[in-house]
């Protein structure tokens, strides 16, 4: 079942900040971020697991919400660089090693 | 280091053409993926193998895809009589041995497939 991502998408100026959601109706072992700019490969930005382990790039948070299957990205002070397509991956108990990914966010960062 | 490599970059396939899409993943890299991605949409996965062994493939949407990693290294995917519904990117990704399920997954740029 694929995760549903909130917004859609989002437009920012520099220095603001932004939150995406993600949200699975099945029980998550790990939910995985990445992202992605136009034509290019997916990019790794984080990994959350259930019992609140994470692994991830410092300027990058996120959070996990066992009990209600969510998890959030929080991107602050953005920069243009930020600009690009976030997916969140998510990863059940009964399926080892595959990610299910949602639509996608569209983050616009302007100066 | 070397990232994980995919070729073709771009093909187009005429409608019933078999293809072939390789993968070089990071070398000493045990887990590969691969996923299909329509425009506009996230990934999709296909099928996963650990070396040569293919644990899943429970995301091959028909018997006409088919996918190999002999030596547990490169791995390609085979698409066999293609059609207009096939037309997507395909990635790869590869990572690292999971001692425990804390990893991350390394994607390649990905081959874009156009079937006329």
């Amino acid at each position: 079942q694929q995760p549903v991502q909130s917004p859609q998408a989002v437009i920012l100026r520099e220095g603001e900040d932004a939150v995406i959601n993600c949200s699975s109706s099945k029980a998550l072992y790990s939910v995985h971020w990445y992202r992605q700019k136009h034509g290019e490969a997916p990019v790794f930005l984080m990994i959350l697991l259930k019992g609140g382990e994470q692994k991830g790039h410092e300027k990058i948070s996120a959070s996990f919400n066992e009990k209600k299957q969510q998890s959030s990205l929080y991107l602050t002070a953005s920069q243009l660089s930020y600009s690009g397509t976030y997916f969140c991956g998510t990863e059940m108990w009964t399926s080892y090693g595959k990610l299910t990914f949602g639509q996608g966010t569209i983050l616009t960062v302007h100066p | 280091g070397a990232g994980v490599s995919q070729s073709p970059r771009y093909k187009v396939a005429k409608r019933g053409q078999d293809v072939a899409l390789r993968c070089d993943p990071i070398s000493g890299h045990v887990s590969l993926f691969w996923y299909q991605q329509a425009l506009g949409q996230g990934p999709e996965f296909l099928t996963y193998f650990q070396n040569e062994a293919q644990l899943d493939k429970s995301g091959l949407p028909s018997d006409r895809f088919f996918a190999e990693r002999p030596e547990g290294s490169v791995s390609t995917l085979k698409i066999q009589r293609t059609q207009q519904e096939d037309s997507a990117v395909y990635l790869c990704a590869s990572s690292l041995l999971r001692v425990t399920r804390y990893y991350e997954q390394y994607f390649g740029p990905g081959t874009r497939l156009t079937v006329t």
